[in-house]
């Protein structure tokens, strides 16, 4: 069973409109989420991330929000870019336990 | 500042043969974790060391697969004998601080093919 859930596979946008990747999980013990970013043949890098207690984070073009009664958290790329295309993953974890990956969803900006 | 190392990047082997993969941390990241990422799928965790000490080891399958992380550093991933199955890419990864909220520093990644 599926703990952290990326229902698109992929996602295609212009440069300079908004991306939207979205991100659901069921395990209501998870308090910490984050987003890695992934190129081909590298390994993932970190983005960004949020804790339970907030429900928005920003950072520069990135925002993270979290809708915890939902499970729900979104990653916000505004403006989009072509070097933005790459493999976004979800990622959860509760206290000290491992990080709990989604599947991932391929981002494709358009010049 | 020198990113988490691995190698081999690529690796081609017969199945039922021996390999093994090298990670080498960031430079004063006591808590290091190997994962397995399938196509298509997110990274997986094999093991996680804090120092070098196998915290959580769950998920490696013992009879095959086997970790060593001596003197807290470097680590080694071994699996012996191979299976088609196995084919997948290896990650490493480190965070400096021991337990709780780390954001995790990922290697490039081994990518195994079993023929």
């Amino acid at each position: 069973d599926q703990q952290v859930k990326q229902n698109s596979p992929s996602l295609s946008v212009q440069e300079g409109r908004i991306s939207i990747l979205n991100c659901d999980y069921t395990n209501s013990m998870f308090d910490y989420f984050l987003w890695y970013k992934k190129y081909p043949a590298e390994g993932p890098t970190f983005l960004i991330s949020i804790s339970s207690i907030k429900d928005k984070n920003e950072d520069g073009r990135f925002t993270v929000f979290l809708n915890k009664s939902a499970k729900h958290l979104s990653l916000h790329i505004v403006p989009s870019q072509p070097g933005d295309s790459a493999v976004y993953f979800c990622a959860a974890q509760g206290g000290s336990e491992k990080l709990v990956f989604g599947k991932g969803t391929k981002l494709t900006v358009n010049p | 500042e020198a990113g988490v190392v691995q190698s081999p990047r690529y690796k081609i082997i017969e199945k039922k043969q021996p390999v093994a993969f090298w990670c080498n941390p960031i430079s004063g990241h006591n808590t290091l974790y190997w994962y397995l990422q399938n196509l298509g799928q997110g990274p997986e965790l094999l093991i996680r060391y804090e120092n070098e000490e196998a915290v959580d080891d769950s998920q490696l399958p013992k009879d095959r697969f086997s970790a060593e992380r001596l003197k807290g550093v470097d680590s080694t991933l071994k699996i012996q004998p191979a299976e088609l199955g196995d084919s997948a890419v290896y990650l490493c990864a480190s965070s400096p601080r021991l337990a709780g909220y780390n954001e995790q520093f990922f290697g490039p990644g081994t990518r195994l093919t079993v023929l």
